[in-house]
C-alpha cells in the first residue's frame, strides 16, 4: 500500500520558472492538504481539497494554485516561482468521518527557487 | 482560524530520561489533537493523538493529557531512547479536518 505519493522529491527552478507538484494517495480519502514547512515555522497550510472537484484557500494561498480533477490526485503549482517559495513542501490526506481523525503525510518535495 | 503554539523549540535529555513538549491553543471548538513524529528528511507520521472528550492517553513510552479548560496540551515521553530524536509537532484540528500545527520541537536524545 503506497499511501501517498509526491513527485518529484526534489527540483531546482529559475526565478519566474513553473511547476506542477503531484499528490496522489491509494487510500480513497476525501480531504487532500499541500503544506510548506519552513525552519522555525513548523507546516503552514497552502490548499486544501474536501472532494474531488473542489478547493479552498489555507493560510498561505498566494502565489500557488490547486486542482483535484481526479479524487486520488491533488496538484500544486507555482505559476511564476519566486525565492521566497523556497520550502519543503508536503501533501497530505485525510478521510471524511463523523470525527476528525488522522492525516497521513507524503514523503515531501524539496524545491529550491533560484 | 486556530493558532497553535509550542514550547520549547528544542530539547535536550539523556538517554533514559523523560521529555515534555507542551501545545497550547486558542479556539475551544477544537476537538482533536494529533502529535506527529517527523525523522529527517521524511514526512510526519502519527504517534499518538486524543480528542477533546478524554483527559488522557497512553500508548506504552508516549502518554498525551489534554486541559481543555486551558487549552493546552502536551507530549509525555518516558524512558527516552536515541531512536527518539525527531522533530515533534502538534496539531489542533477543527471541524471538517483542519489541520493547524505548531511550529516544532527538535528533540535529541543524548546516549
Amino acid at each position: 500500500n503506497a499511501g501517498v505519493t509526491q513527485t518529484p522529491k526534489f527540483r531546482v527552478l529559475k526565478t519566474g520558472q513553473s511547476m506542477t507538484l503531484l499528490c496522489a494517495q491509494d487510500m480513497n480519502h476525501e480531504y487532500m492538504y499541500w503544506y510548506r514547512q519552513d525552519p522555525g515555522m513548523g507546516l503552514r497550510l497552502i490548499h486544501y481539497s474536501v472532494g474531488e472537484g473542489t478547493t479552498a484557500k489555507g493560510e498561505v494561498p498566494d502565489g500557488y494554485n490547486v486542482s483535484r480533477l481526479k479524487k486520488q490526485n491533488f496538484l500544486l503549482g507555482l505559476e511564476s516561482a519566486a525565492p521566497s517559495q523556497t520550502s519543503v513542501y508536503f501533501c497530505a490526506s485525510s478521510p471524511w468521518g463523523q470525527q476528525n481523525t488522522e492525516a497521513f503525510f507524503g514523503q515531501g518535495t524539496r524545491l529550491t527557487v533560484v | 482560524g486556530e493558532n497553535v503554539e509550542q514550547h520549547p523549540s528544542t530539547l535536550s535529555v539523556q538517554e533514559g530520561d523523560s521529555a515534555v513538549i507542551k501545545c497550547t491553543y486558542s479556539d475551544s471548538a477544537s476537538n482533536y489533537f494529533p502529535w506527529y513524529k517527523q525523522e529527517l528528511g521524511k514526512g510526519p507520521q502519527l504517534i499518538i493523538d486524543i480528542r477533546s472528550n478524554v483527559g488522557e492517553k497512553k500508548d506504552q513510552r508516549i502518554a498525551v493529557t489534554l486541559n481543555k479548560t486551558a487549552k493546552h496540551f502536551s507530549l509525555h515521553i518516558t524512558e527516552t531512547q536515541p531512536e527518539d530524536s525527531a522533530v515533534y509537532f502538534c496539531a489542533a484540528t477543527l471541524s471538517g479536518n483542519q489541520f493547524y500545527f505548531g511550529t516544532g520541537t527538535s528533540l535529541t536524545v543524548i546516549p
